[in-house]
């Protein structure tokens, strides 16, 4: 079964070191997203892209976060300047598949990556 | 803006018995998606089951079934014959109709199975 992939699993940074988490969608979906969990929290989405951009971002995702989707299989998410508080597990998850089936409104997460700032 | 709430932080059950997750939501759309997703200690997040807000007939996944209640703005995941790889983190979520559209999560329900 396809699955979304990130790499690394585990990242540790100085803060205000920039750092780039990696995801593979699944193929073929048409719509990606990153969202974050600090520990003992609840999920939170922080930008969505489709058809080579943003469609959609919140709050928490402002100038020091950038994503970018460098071919035709990675979706990347880049920390500018890293704050202690960015610590956070950090999920890729894809969607919409290009045929019209009953599974193509369902978020696919990837296994996270853990991002420790120091 | 929509709102997942979860009201039970914490929830145990035996093995083998029948446990009840609640989730409330508040939204103004008529169309949307619901989710229940697990997360165990490893942290991933798992799609457990999925309801269409235009179908009145509740979802069910083997032993996993949800009450949904669209005027009452309820989401309820039962889990019958509780094992004990059931233990886990449970998150409602909600989804607008339109594709790609962010989820919104609720604070979650950490499940204990106890044999």
């Amino acid at each position: 079964e396809p699955e979304v992939t990130q790499t690394p699993s585990h990242q540790v940074t100085q803060m205000g070191q920039e750092v780039i988490l990696r995801c593979v969608p699944i193929s073929n979906h048409l719509y990606f997203y990153w969202y974050r969990q600090i520990l003992g929290q609840k999920v939170e989405f922080l930008v969505s892209f489709y058809n080579n951009e943003i469609s959609e971002k919140s709050e928490i995702f402002d100038d020091q976060f950038s994503v970018e989707r460098p071919d035709g299989s990675n979706f990347t998410l880049k920390i500018r300047s890293t704050k202690l508080e960015d610590s956070a597990m950090y999920f890729c998850a894809s969607s919409g598949a290009p045929w019209r089936i009953t599974s193509t409104d369902t978020q696919y997460f990837g296994p996270g990556t853990r991002l420790t700032v120091l | 803006a929509q709102t997942v709430t979860q009201s039970q932080p914490e929830m145990s059950v035996q093995e083998a018995e029948t446990v009840t997750l609640s989730c409330t939501y508040d939204t103004s759309e008529s169309d949307y998606y619901l989710f229940w997703y697990k997360q165990p200690p490893s942290r991933q997040m798992i799609l457990v089951i999925r309801q269409e807000a235009y179908k009145q007939q509740n979802a069910t996944e083997n032993r996993f079934s949800v009450n949904f209640q669209k005027a009452a703005k309820s989401f309820s995941l039962k889990i019958s014959d509780s094992q004990l790889g059931d233990a886990a983190m449970y998150f409602c979520a909600y989804r607008p109709e339109t594709s790609g559209s962010r989820l919104t999560f609720g604070e979650g329900t950490q499940l204990t199975v106890n044999p």
